[in-house]
């Protein structure tokens, strides 16, 4: 089974930085996912972390640490078009099955 | 490079009814995924198909739900009967057959209401 946490809700001002957590209790761990969605539209990639550490890609980066089943995405620069909710994701195994969290709603006010 | 086509976008129906969801995945790509995300909440796997074998279909309700993906290209799901509690937006995703690093790439999703 798992249990992928993440707030529900953040709100940040344009040109802001905002962190986005994500803790995960998994029977396996074989990488994380963060996808961006907006209102009514799909999924999309934003990043992938297997290893621990920070991976950074643009605005966004992506930091995990498996010790502690903790993840978080960090969105810099903040703009508008980035109001969107913010999916965390673990594949458990080498099947490339995906377990996502609720998601977090991110409004950035101007 | 076309993205992983599905129809209807909307569909209404009444309980009890029964109804399909068409998904056309990315050219190329083996892995086919069914997903239900209900308001508020992340995508919930209903289906895996590698080829047009299914890999994963545990939480699949299959006594309502089926799932085929014939000549391991197109898809579709169906309910019959559906209740209100499936009310929901039925996400298709792919990937390529490639590493354990391959994203998934998503579908626009069909929104389906129960009254």
């Amino acid at each position: 089974g798992q249990n992928i946490d993440q707030p529900t809700e953040m709100t940040a001002t344009e040109g802001a930085i905002v962190q986005i957590n994500c803790t995960y209790q998994t029977s396996g761990f074989n990488g994380l996912f963060w996808y961006q969605q907006h209102a009514g539209e799909a999924p999309t990639f934003l990043s992938y972390n297997v290893l621990d550490g920070l991976e950074e890609k643009g605005r966004f980066s992506s930091f995990l640490s498996r010790s502690k089943g903790y993840s978080y995405l960090l969105l810099k620069e903040l703009q508008m078009k980035d109001s969107a909710s913010y999916l965390c994701a673990v594949r458990e195994r080498n099947d490339y099955k995906l377990s996502f969290g609720a998601g977090t709603t991110v409004t950035v006010r101007a | 490079e076309a993205g992983v086509a599905q129809s209807p976008r909307y569909k209404i129906i009444e309980k009890r009814q029964s109804v399909a969801f068409w998904c056309n995945p990315i050219s190329g790509h083996a892995t086919l995924y069914w997903y239900q995300q209900i308001l508020g909440q992340g995508p919930k796997l209903l289906i895996q198909f590698q080829n047009n074998g299914v890999v994963d279909d545990s939480q699949l309700p299959k006594d309502r739900f089926s799932a085929e993906r014939l000549k391991g290209v197109d898809s579709t799901l169906k309910i019959q009967p559906a209740k209100l509690e499936d009310s929901a937006v039925y996400l298709c995703a792919s990937s390529p057959l490639a590493g354990v690093s391959d994203e998934q790439f998503f579908g626009p999703g069909t929104r389906l209401t129960v009254l």
